[in-house]
């Protein structure tokens, strides 16, 4: 079975500080994609990052890096000079023939 | 350019009533998704759809139906609505890549 999982409900960075967002997940098929979405309080999903299980390095869009380590099945999100619009719940997904399962979230505060 | 539309916005139903939530993308996506967000949770997979006039179960699908009559539109119904299909809906569709979300539909059922 597939999973996702998120272990930190929330976190606190200060602004300019760098934080990282931890995701596990367990999949068997060799082809899967992982994904990271941005949910502000205000409700709508924002894609961030992408990383292909065959990818040979870690994907990075501008302040966002995902740390994938494949063999502890890890994809962890990396926030460089975190900002107080960084403020979210933060959702990784792990992605099987289009389909998206998703971990529980993570509740990122950022301090002036 | 719109991406993905959902409607309604908010809805309150009676426990029994029915009712339908229209999912519009105009990017010309094959793939279209329904997740429900429940409280504290991450998106749980409804139904989804491969193509005009195919549907597919989720992780989560009784007590729903779909329909993929036209490619742009994707129809969730609820036939007999129950308290514990109060929730956020969120509509999603993709091509390659990652899937688009809607704004989502905030559904209370009494």
């Amino acid at each position: 079975a597939q999973k996702i999982t998120q272990t930190q409900p929330g976190m606190f960075v200060q602004e300019k500080e760098a934080v990282t967002l931890d995701c596990t997940y367990d999949t068997s098929d060799p082809s899967y994609g992982l994904f990271w979405y941005k949910q502000p309080s205000s409700g709508e999903m924002i894609f961030l990052i992408y990383q292909g299980s065959y990818d040979q390095q870690n994907a990075t869009e501008g302040r966002y890096s995902l740390n994938f380590q494949k063999a502890r099945k890890s994809a962890n999100l990396v926030i460089s000079a975190s900002q107080l619009g960084d403020s979210a719940m933060y959702f990784c997904a792990l992605s099987n023939t289009g389909k998206l399962i998703f971990g529980q979230g993570t509740t990122l505060q950022v301090k002036p | 350019n719109a991406g993905v539309t959902q409607t309604p916005k908010f809805r309150v139903l009676k426990t029994g009533q029915s009712m339908t939530l229209l999912c519009a993308q105009d990017m010309n996506h094959e793939y279209m998704y329904w997740y429900r967000q429940d409280p504290g949770m991450g998106l749980r997979l409804i139904h989804y759809s491969v193509g005009e006039g195919t549907t597919a179960k989720g992780e989560v699908p009784d007590g729903y139906n779909v329909s993929r009559l036209k490619k742009q539109n994707f129809l969730l119904g609820l036939e007999s609505a129950a308290p514990s299909q109060t929730s956020v809906y969120f509509c999603a569709s993709s091509q390659t890549g990652p899937q688009h979300f809607g704004d989502g539909t905030r559904l209370s059922i009494l």
